[in-house]
């Protein structure tokens, strides 16, 4: 199993340029999540998925969307880049129940200029 | 609003000392508390969680303590090794069903020769 991949692994933009960041994982996880770690902040939730299909928003979602069209893929659009978005994205995902490990991907470190 | 306080933000210790990181936490939802250890340029990784029903858990050099009434919970290095040097965050996850993880800002350990 390769766990969580996660592509680019650098990016830089221009302020107003749109990307997406890519999530897969292969493990047949249920829960997938998005965190962005800024430096002595800790990890924030932007978004989440319980499943194909659902998601919904966690604690700083604006500026962000997500889609989930298959079990394996969760990818993060940036629509419109700003300064305040430069961080490293990390994508993770779980086994649904309380308990089980959440695996986290190696992470994208994108820089907004 | 921060829901999962951690300090020190910063630790030095000597080569087979003790490591002691503290966190503490408002929300009685929270029901499940993992410790996550960071290396640089990777994700985070899984390295010991405890349920509060239980006031200790122990995996090797790796101890939690949970105290439910004062709603608090530390992590235990014993024997610091410089290998232990790293980022470790703790977290919790409330109840619900969603398993997001809530991570507090993070401690950097150092653990000198």
């Amino acid at each position: 199993n390769a766990g969580v991949t996660q592509t680019p692994k650098f990016r830089i933009l221009k302020i107003g340029q749109s990307m997406t960041l890519q999530c897969a994982q292969d493990m047949n996880h249920n829960y997938m999540y998005w965190y962005r770690q800024d430096p002595g902040m800790g990890l924030k939730l932007i978004y989440y998925s319980v499943g194909a299909g659902i998601t919904d928003k966690g604690e700083v979602p604006n500026g962000y969307n997500v889609s989930r069209s298959t079990t394996e893929d969760f990818p993060l659009r940036l629509e419109l880049a700003a300064p305040s978005q430069t961080s490293v994205y990390f994508c993770a995902s779980i086994q649904d129940g309380l308990g089980n490990e959440q695996f986290f991907g190696p992470g994208t470190r994108l820089t907004v200029l | 609003q921060q829901q999962v306080k951690q300090s020190p933000q910063s630790l030095i210790v000597q080569k087979g000392g003790i490591s002691i990181i503290n966190c503490a936490y408002e929300n009685t939802a929270f029901d499940y508390f993992p410790w996550y250890q960071q290396f640089p340029g990777k994700g985070p990784a899984l390295l010991i969680a405890i349920r509060p029903d239980v006031s200790e858990k122990k995996e090797g050099r790796f101890t939690i303590s949970f105290n439910k009434s004062a709603k608090q919970f530390s992590l235990h290095i014993m024997d610091s090794q410089p290998g232990d040097s790293a980022t470790y965050f703790c977290a919790a996850i409330p109840g619900g069903g969603s398993e997001k993880l809530v991570f507090g800002k993070g401690t950097k350990l150092t653990v000198n020769p």
